[in-house]
């Protein structure tokens, strides 16, 4: 079974500082992906990031990296130098590449930036 | 261009009517996803397809059923609405495989369902 979590409801970072959201993962699919995304409070559901399980390197893209480590099961993200505009509710997701192909996600985080 | 486009985008249903809410993409996507969200519980997979014609069950499938006639349109439908089913739904696609892109989603702008 497939199983994503979140254990941090909420979180606050102070503006330029960066911040870590953790997330946990189970599979059993020998091939997977992990993403992350971001909801601001207007609704729409926006990718960020990708890695995929057999990626030699963690995954960056522009002030977003993934903390990738397998062997624990855990995907964080890292946000550099928060900006106001990241305030919002963030998702862990998960595809499996073979098997079932269920894309499933985390409760989610919501990351309030203080000026 | 579209994407992924949902209607409608609000409904209020009464206690045991039936509904459909219709997705559909125009990017070609094999894959297809119906997500619920609701406060603190993230969005929860209700039913998916992997190609047209297909169907299978996500976390959440009862009392919803849902229907993949052409590839570019999937149906999700509650045949007697229950109060339970109050949410904001959530349709996605994303491409067929890894290589062929990074597998991500591309969703719908959702549709906000109260049933009274």
């Amino acid at each position: 079974a497939q199983k994503i979590t979140q254990t941090q409801p909420g979180m606050f970072v102070q503006e330029k500082e960066a911040v870590t959201l953790d997330c946990t993962y189970d599979t059993s699919d020998p091939s997977y992906g992990l993403f992350w995304y971001k909801q601001p409070s207007s609704g729409e559901m926006i990718f960020l990031i990708y890695q995929g399980s057999y990626d030699q390197q963690n995954a960056t893209e522009g002030r977003y990296s993934l903390n990738f480590q397998k062997a624990r099961k855990s995907a964080n993200l890292v946000i550099s130098a928060s900006q106001l505009g990241d305030s919002a509710m963030y998702f862990c997701a998960m595809r499996g590449w073979s098997g079932t192909y269920k894309y499933i996600f985390g409760t989610g985080t919501r990351l309030k930036v203080l000026a | 261009n579209a994407g992924v486009t949902q209607t409608p985008k609000f409904r209020v249903l009464k206690t045991g009517q039936s509904m459909t809410l219709l997705c559909a993409q125009d990017m070609n996507h094999e894959y297809m996803y119906w997500y619920r969200q609701d406060p603190g519980m993230g969005l929860r997979l209700i039913h998916y397809s992997v190609g047209e014609g297909t169907t299978a069950k996500g976390e959440v499938p009862d009392g919803y059923n849902v229907s993949r006639l052409k590839k570019q349109n999937f149906l999700l439908g509650l045949e007697s609405a229950a109060p339970s089913q109050t949410s904001v739904y959530f349709c996605a696609s994303s491409t067929e495989r890894e290589g062929r892109g990074t597998g991500e989603l591309f969703f719908g702008e959702g549709s906000r369902l109260t049933v009274l």
